[in-house]
């Protein structure tokens, strides 16, 4: 069983302040990795999609890194506002054929 | 286009009860997918389409049947309603396979007492 982790399960940011956060997830292959964030009481909604080692995309003040080398990617939040306080999921794919493996989601409190 | 659509949006079932929950989508998506979400545990997939009659299980798949006879629409089936399946559903689609975002649907909480 292929295990994706994301660390911390839960964090708190000031508003203002910029944060990161962490999904982990084997290295042996690495076909696609996904980040999502989901709204309480709503569904998730896909953020990114990276494919490539050392891929690097931005969406506004939030930005993803992939390295699939060491089986990791950081998504990174600029300056972060009320409206980021959401559960970021990602979703890892290692082939073509495998079914894609979600993480549990890290959970961001954004303090006013 | 609607998206993901999802009905209904709140269930509450006796044990043994049977129900289905619905599921349509208007990309034209031919990957569709069943996911529940239990507190704490993230997403599950219940079973998966990669097309129109075809489907296999994911990684729950007990107590949940499903068909797809049409690109469109991805039902679920519980057919003895248990408390352990008191959890929310959510519905995906995809284009072609997952190097493309999952769309999800609003969800279907349900609760089996």
């Amino acid at each position: 069983i292929l295990n994706v982790e994301q660390s911390p399960q839960s964090l708190h940011v000031q508003e203002g302040d910029s944060t990161n956060f962490t999904c982990s997830f084997p290295s042996s292959n690495f076909y696609a990795l996904h980040w999502y964030r989901w709204e309480t009481a709503k569904s998730p909604e896909a953020l990114f999609v990276m494919t490539l080692n050392g891929d690097e995309k931005k969406k506004g003040r939030i930005s993803a890194t992939l390295n699939t080398k060491e089986g990791y990617s950081y998504l990174y939040i600029k300056g972060s506002q009320p409206e980021d306080s959401a559960t970021y999921l990602c979703a890892f794919k290692g082939n073509r054929d495998d079914k894609i493996i979600f993480g549990k989601g890290t959970r961001l409190h954004i303090l006013p | 286009n609607a998206g993901v659509t999802q009905t209904p949006k709140f269930r509450i079932l006796k044990i043994g009860q049977s129900m289905t929950l619905q599921c349509t989508q208007d990309m034209n998506h031919n990957y569709m997918y069943w996911y529940r979400q239990d507190p704490g545990m993230g997403l599950k997939l219940i079973y998966y389409s990669v097309g129109a009659g075809i489907t296999d299980k994911g990684e729950v798949p007990n107590g949940y049947n499903v068909s797809r006879s049409t690109t469109e629409d991805f039902p679920l089936r519980l057919e003895l309603a248990a408390p352990s399946q008191t959890s929310v559903y959510f519905c995906a689609s995809s284009y072609m396979e997952s190097g493309q975002p999952q769309h999800f649907g609003d969800g279907t909480r349900l609760s089996i007492l």
